[in-house]
């Protein structure tokens, strides 16, 4: 149980357009599911909390008007990457919690790479 | 606010030897604690947590780790690893009475990748 799903696995984008990265848990309802970032040899970074039904909060220094993200189900999210750049490029995971506990279930991950 | 700090950025050992990866976080308030591991080109992967009750958490595939409140430590324990267990693991907490906004988020250390010779 709790498997979280992350589709798609990889893409290659052109500078300037937008990227939609989608969030699934497969058989349990995420109340809250939360995006991070992960650069090359480097931990990861928490970009924003998604609440079902509610704006993301975001972390400091991460853009909202760039990492757009809806939380439109209990089982789905999207971040989306808009006029992505070069710089945008990393590894995007994201993770869910099931209403009640404490255990974030990570997605396999999305790597991006903007030409 | 809460900060991790993994002390060893890689840790190389021979298969059958065991292991330990420390980890070393800092709270005001009381936390939850976890590892998780990450494979290449994977997400991340719950081994085990500590919530609440003993302090010896045992995980899966042979992985252990002891809470210690008064050292702010949680190292994880292997007693003989394998080839198979050559990945990057992660310890991270997260605050155990958070509400609102902050319910749930989770800090990371630094991370150390542990490689298995044979």
């Amino acid at each position: 149980g709790a498997v979280v799903s992350q589709h798609p696995s990889r893409v290659i984008c052109k500078s300037g357009t937008s990227v939609k990265i989608e969030c699934r848990s497969l058989d349990f309802q995420a109340t809250t599911m939360f995006w991070y970032r992960q650069f090359p040899k480097q931990s990861l970074m928490l970009m924003a909390t998604s609440n079902e039904g509610s704006k993301a909060t975001y972390e400091q220094g991460v853009e909202k008007d760039k990492f757009l993200i809806n939380h439109a189900s209990l089982t789905l999210s999207t971040l989306t990457v808009t006029s992505a750049h070069p710089e945008d490029s990393s590894f995007y995971i994201c993770s869910a919690i099931a209403g009640g506990t404490d255990t974030q279930y990570f997605g396999p991950g999305t790597r991006l790479t903007v030409l | 606010a809460q900060s991790v700090t993994q002390l060893d950025s890689q840790v190389p050992v021979f298969e059958e030897a065991p292991v330990e990866l420390r980890c070393n976080y800092s709270s005001s308030v009381s936390v939850y604690l976890f590892w998780y591991v990450q494979y290449p080109n994977q997400g991340l992967q719950l081994l085990l947590k500590y919530l609440s009750g003993s302090t010896l958490v045992k995980g899966i595939n042979g992985f252990e780790a002891e809470f210690n409140k008064s050292q702010t430590s949680f190292h994880l324990r292997k007693p003989s690893v394998h080839i198979s267990d050559t990945a990057e693991y992660f310890c991270a907490v997260s605050e155990s009475n958070a509400g609102g906004t902050s319910y749930g988020k989770l800090t990371f250390g630094q991370g150390t990748i542990l490689t298995v010779h044979p």
